[in-house]
């Protein structure tokens, strides 16, 4: 069973850089067939996708911001990462990772969740 | 953008009821719509995906139906551990974007 936890700083100042790992265990992040994405949450709002990539590299991003999100994976350490570049107090939210599942015909889904982690940007 | 729009954004049920929680993309989106149910302060956890499948170890009387723009789940005589907000999500285009949530409350 695959298991997802993140990690990363919970203080970040204004004009920063956020960087999140999503540690993966009890499965291999290697397959074509398995997408890796990253969700947000401000507290007490709805979900934000972030962006999603794949084993082979294929990535895309929320284009709400604005090229500042890069996304990297790891497969020799199952690792799953997020940089988030310039950050204001509006980046404040519980980060999820999660692993994206490809069922026929070709509906993506997230599967497995991480249990997130809370990051507030601030002063 | 796709915009997903659920409704209504809060319901309140009972123990036993039939409840049926409606999201419309603003374009067509064929069958690419799931559905997450999350408690507070965990993750989100996947009930159904495709519009109609129900993900392995969620209970049957959790369905869900629709294509093109219009979508709805339907939790048939609900539990205690049903009570949760629930999101949809299209799966068509990028952005994957989200309604804004259903809090289903007793």
């Amino acid at each position: 069973q695959v298991l997802l936890q993140e990690s990363g700083p919970g203080l970040v100042k204004p004009s920063q850089t956020l960087s999140l790992t999503c540690s993966v265990s009890g499965g291999s992040m290697g397959s074509d067939y398995d997408y890796w994405s990253w969700i947000r949450q401000p507290a007490g709002k709805g979900l934000e996708w972030i962006g999603r990539l794949s084993a082979s590299g294929s990535s895309d991003y929320n284009p709400s911001l604005r090229g500042r999100v890069t996304m990297s994976l790891d497969t020799s350490k199952n690792l799953f990462s997020l940089k988030l570049i310039s950050v204001t107090v509006a980046d404040t939210a519980v980060y999820y990772c999660a692993k994206m599942r490809v069922a026929r015909p070709n509906y993506f889904y997230m599967d497995v969740w991480g249990t997130g982690t809370t990051v507030i940007v601030s002063s | 953008d796709i915009q997903m729009t659920q409704s209504p954004s809060s319901l309140s049920a009972s123990v036993g009821d039939r409840v049926t929680i409606t999201c419309r993309a603003s374009q067509s989106i064929t069958s690419y719509l799931n559905w997450y149910q999350q408690k507070p302060g965990k993750a989100p956890k996947v009930v159904i995906y495709g519009a109609s499948n129900l993900q392995s170890g969620v209970p049957s009387r959790f369905s869900g139906s629709g294509s093109g723009t219009d979508f709805t789940l339907t939790i048939s005589n609900l539990q205690p551990e049903d009570f949760a907000t629930y999101y949809c999500q299209q799966s068509y285009s990028i952005p994957r974007s989200f309604g804004q949530g259903t809090k289903l409350e007793i």
